[in-house]
């Protein structure tokens, strides 16, 4: 069971905009920035969003996220077929003194 | 340009001892702030951090594997050594190396993986 708690999946049509949750704790969404990864079927994964809401170059505009507190959120809008992919929360625990990752959610695109 | 590549060891007996070298060009190890980190994922299954290693030679292990895990790093030859000691069917999974840096300041919290390596499957059978 992981650190930080997923959707297993979420879904959505083409042009729409979809929404994957990231839940945590004090020591770990509480007291450090969230970073999301999209893991693309048989690629390395790719970082998609730091410090909570930063986007690398690259990486289109449809990527946003936001974190209040112990919760994070990854949205994509104007969902497209390449999109279909798994995605990660990850963040620092300082409990754990460790990275932790949530179990991932696999997007699909309907 | 930035790469990593993960090398070694596709099968390994239960017992044995796992060593993988993280060979990565476009950065120096010797640059404030830069980590390289070791992630896993089983198959079917979710990443999972190992451990990492700073640019000052400190480290980090994930804690329900510390006694098993060492990081090592060669500056010299841009090279990071991960090793895992009694490998078991469990530790069957693609292992990832990844460059890390920091988003503001040196703090562990503020760092995230920035490059990955294609990643390396290894398979734990006797």
């Amino acid at each position: 069971q992981s650190v930080l708690t997923q959707p297993p999946s979420a879904s959505g049509t083409p042009g729409q905009r979809v929404s994957i949750s990231c839940s945590g704790s004090s020591s770990s969404l509480g007291s450090n920035t969230v970073n999301w990864y999209q893991h693309l079927p048989g690629a390395a994964p790719k970082i998609l969003i730091y410090s909570n809401t930063q986007r690398p170059a690259g990486v289109p505009d449809r990527f946003s996220a936001s974190k209040f507190g112990t919760s994070a959120s990854l949205a994509i809008s104007g969902l497209r077929s390449e999109d279909e992919a798994d995605y990660y929360c990850a963040a620092w625990d300082d409990s754990l003194n460790g990275w932790v990752f949530g179990g991932g959610t696999k997007l699909t695109v309907l | 340009q930035i790469t990593l590549r993960e090398s070694g060891p596709t099968l390994v007996k239960p017992t044995q001892t796992l060593t993988l070298t993280c060979s990565f060009s476009g950065f120096s190890l010797t640059t404030s702030g830069v980590s390289v980190a070791w992630i896993r994922q089983p198959p079917g299954k979710a990443l999972e951090w190992l451990a990492s290693i700073y640019w000052d030679d400190d480290k980090s292990f994930n804690p329900s594997m510390k006694n098993r895990l060492a990081i090592t790093k060669d500056t010299s030859k841009n090279q990071v050594v991960l090793t895992l000691t009694d490998m078991d069917p469990v530790d069957t999974a693609t292992y990832y190396c990844a460059r890390s840096l920091p988003s503001s300041g040196w703090y562990y919290g503020r760092y995230y993986f920035a490059d990955w390596g294609q990643g390396t499957l290894v398979t734990v059978s006797s």
